[in-house]
């Protein structure tokens, strides 16, 4: 059974649209972390979170906002959606530094 | 700041082979650790192998080693025995010990065929 899943693996947005992307953990980690693949950029680091009600601003954060609710989720929050946050997203937890990562959800934004 | 280069975008050998891709990392910090993951094609990713910094000798697990070269910061992937099922893109990446942020390289495609 995963422990990380992603919800929704597909997502269609208009631009100006609002997006969130659902993240669940069941691994109990207290650390969790948003990035996005791009061609050439490999994974960057958007938001992570230390644990429930914390959340920190990662490497490219403008654009977006994040949630940590409960330990098991983490949300990632497209306010404004725009073309350029078209990419592939992936969420993980983390343990003694290795990471888990879910399965990804893929955003097009139009 | 930390950075990781992975300057090889693609590599192709052919099945039983040994590969070895390349990883050049820099950092600040005394004490950190140093991964591999491996995305498949289906857009999966998973952890690898690791290297703690303070660690002389190279982790090893399966047919995946490291050759960790700390005085050229460098921290190649050496895969023996390439099997058809090794084609996946290959990430390097680090931490400070007792950080958060993990940096990831852009990654070096593997091709194996038989």
């Amino acid at each position: 059974e995963a422990a990380v899943t992603q919800s929704p693996r597909n997502k269609v947005a208009v631009t100006g649209g609002k997006v969130t992307l659902s993240c669940n953990q069941t691994n109990n980690h207290n650390n969790m972390y948003w990035y996005r693949q791009d061609t050439g950029h490999g994974l960057r680091l958007i938001h992570y979170s230390y644990g429930a009600g914390s959340t920190e601003k990662g490497d490219i954060p403008d654009g977006y906002k994040a949630s940590r609710p409960s330990q098991e989720n983490f949300s990632l929050i497209l306010e404004l959606a725009t073309p350029s946050q078209t990419s592939v997203y992936f969420c993980a937890s983390e343990d003694r530094a290795e990471q888990f990562f879910g399965p990804g959800t893929r955003l097009t934004v139009l | 700041a930390q950075k990781v280069t992975q300057t090889q975008t693609s590599i192709s050998v052919m099945e039983k082979t040994t590969v070895t891709m390349d990883c050049v990392y820099e950092t600040q910090d005394s004490s950190y650790f140093l991964f591999w993951y491996k995305q498949t094609a289906s857009g999966e990713i998973v952890f690898l192998i690791r290297q703690d910094s303070y660690k002389k000798e190279n982790a090893t697990v399966g047919h995946y080693s490291l050759n960790f070269q700390k005085p050229k910061s460098s921290i190649g992937l050496i895969i023996t025995a390439t099997q058809i099922e090794d084609s996946a893109v290959y990430f390097c990446a680090m931490t400070r010990t007792g950080g958060y942020k993990v940096v990831f390289g852009s990654g070096t495609r593997l091709l194996v065929s038989p």
